[in-house]
């Protein structure tokens, strides 16, 4: 069965900083590109960063690029999200979401989510 | 930034048919995929390149793209099938969600 389990989660002051992981299962890791998505409380998904098969490529969405960093460990078969400089704006449920390619592109969709993690950035 | 577009929410009576739609500049020129996401849940793939289903999806969904416009389309409406639904593109090296639309089966 392919899995998703995020963790990491928590309050954060703002300014502060936090590691997502996110271990896989059931597939072969390095054949998919990973994605994180966000939904803040009562709204919809927003798109947040993308990472190759391989890991070297990586996408961000505007609002986090140059805070935000994905990376990968492909013998841990574990997707990371470190979350610099946060703000309250970055407080969200986060999801890692399997992508159906192993490069981003224009065929990139999600097949499989993970349950979420949540994020609250607050004093 | 490219964006997607989908009216935040349609109604439908029990199995009649619903659709919503997600506009987007020549979002026919692209590929359009589509999320269900219920209450407390993870979203889930319904619709991928702009007409196909995941396994495991019933036939009554389906969906188009052409032109500035791509629709998701449910047959036979079911209580089941209220949530809220969100289109997806690629555009530019990024992933670009619609702002999503809350299907009522009143």
């Amino acid at each position: 069965e392919v899995q998703l389990l995020e963790s990491g989660g928590g309050l954060v002051q703002p300014g502060g900083s936090l590691r997502l992981p996110c271990a896989a299962s059931g597939f072969i890791f390095s054949s998919s590109a990973m994605n994180w998505v966000r939904q803040a409380p009562g709204k919809g998904l927003e798109w947040v960063s993308i990472i190759s098969g391989s890991g070297d490529r990586t996408y961000y969405a505007d609002s986090v690029k140059g805070r935000f960093t994905i990376s990968r460990d492909n013998s841990k078969n574990t997707v990371f999200l470190k979350m610099n400089s946060l703000r309250a704006e970055d407080t969200a449920v986060y999801y890692c979401a399997k992508d159906i390619v192993e490069e981003p592109g224009p065929g990139s969709r999600m097949d499989v989510w993970g349950k979420g993690t949540t994020v609250t950035v607050s004093s | 930034s490219y964006e997607l577009t989908q009216p935040p929410s349609v109604s439908v009576s029990p199995g009649q048919t619903a659709s919503i739609t997600c506009s987007g500049d020549k979002l026919g020129d692209k590929y359009a995929h589509w999320y269900q996401q219920k209450p407390g849940q993870s979203p889930v793939l319904v619709i991928y390149q702009d007409r196909n289903r995941p396994s495991g999806i019933p036939e009554r969904v389906s969906g188009s793209n052409s032109g500035n416009t791509a629709t998701l389309t449910i047959s036979g409406t079911q209580a089941m099938d209220e949530a809220d639904y969100y289109c997806q593109a690629w555009d530019s090296s990024s992933v670009v969600f619609g702002g999503g639309t809350k299907l009522t089966v009143l």
